[in-house]
């Protein structure tokens, strides 16, 4: 069975500061992406990363994919309150017809002003 | 383009009483996804349809909870009897399901809580 582990579960920093956040499994994935999810809304997709050692920056967010592509870290810089929420990692294998995502658990970020 | 509607937002009722979700996806999309997320965690995977099938219903409790999509477009979930640990949010996704290597991305709708006393 796939899992997914993230870390920290929690977090909450001042308006500014940096933070790295982790998601980490023992299988191998042909993909990755993050979510982010603010209360009272669906999760909305925010990368996929597909390459081992992959690395694309969505302005204040820098995501990495793992070389052995089975684990991922999504950093961002000078934390904005309006980062705020739940943070997600699933992912997915290529291989046979049902390409059904495997999700995180989740690290719920609050960025105070 | 509009997005995945779901209704109601909303639900309160107490165990053993019957409640229905009902999702329209984004129009085109041939993959529908029923997740069930508790407060604070990940998206559990209900069902998925390709079309109006059935591709995978492994973690769908079977013996409350029963879904459709009737003409492969919109779709009902529904939990009958309801117990106190289907207290939730369900969200409705919905993705493209081009062919090749791509992850598909999901779209979500914005859930519907549900309450159960």
């Amino acid at each position: 069975t796939q899992l997914l582990e993230q870390s920290p579960q929690f977090l909450s920093i001042q308006e500014g500061e940096n933070l790295t956040v982790y998601c980490n499994s023992s299988s191998v994935f042909s993909s990755l992406q993050w979510y982010r999810q603010e209360p009272g809304e669906g999760p909305v997709l925010l990368v996929t990363v597909v390459t081992g050692g992959e690395v694309k920056k969505l302005k204040r967010l820098t995501f990495q994919f793992g070389d052995a592509r089975k684990d991922s870290s999504l950093h961002i810089t000078a934390a904005q309150t309006g980062d705020t929420g739940l943070y997600l990692c699933a992912g997915a294998n290529h291989a046979g017809n049902n390409r059904k995502l495997i999700w995180g658990l989740g690290t719920s970020l609050a960025v105070n002003p | 383009e509009a997005g995945v509607a779901q209704s109601p937002r909303y639900k309160i009722i107490e165990k053993r009483q019957s409640v229905a979700f009902w999702c329209n996806p984004i129009s085109g999309h041939a993959t529908l996804y029923w997740y069930q997320q508790i407060l604070g965690q990940g998206p559990k995977l209900l069902i998925q349809f390709q079309n109006n099938g059935v591709v995978d219903d492994s973690q769908l409790p079977k013996d409350r909870f029963s879904a459709e999509r009737l003409k492969g477009v919109d779709s009902t979930l529904k939990i009958q009897p309801a117990k106190l640990e289907d207290s939730a949010v369900y969200l409705c996704a919905s993705s493209l399901r081009t062919s090749g290597r791509s992850t598909d991305t999901q779209y979500f709708g914005p859930g519907t809580r549900l309450t159960v006393l």
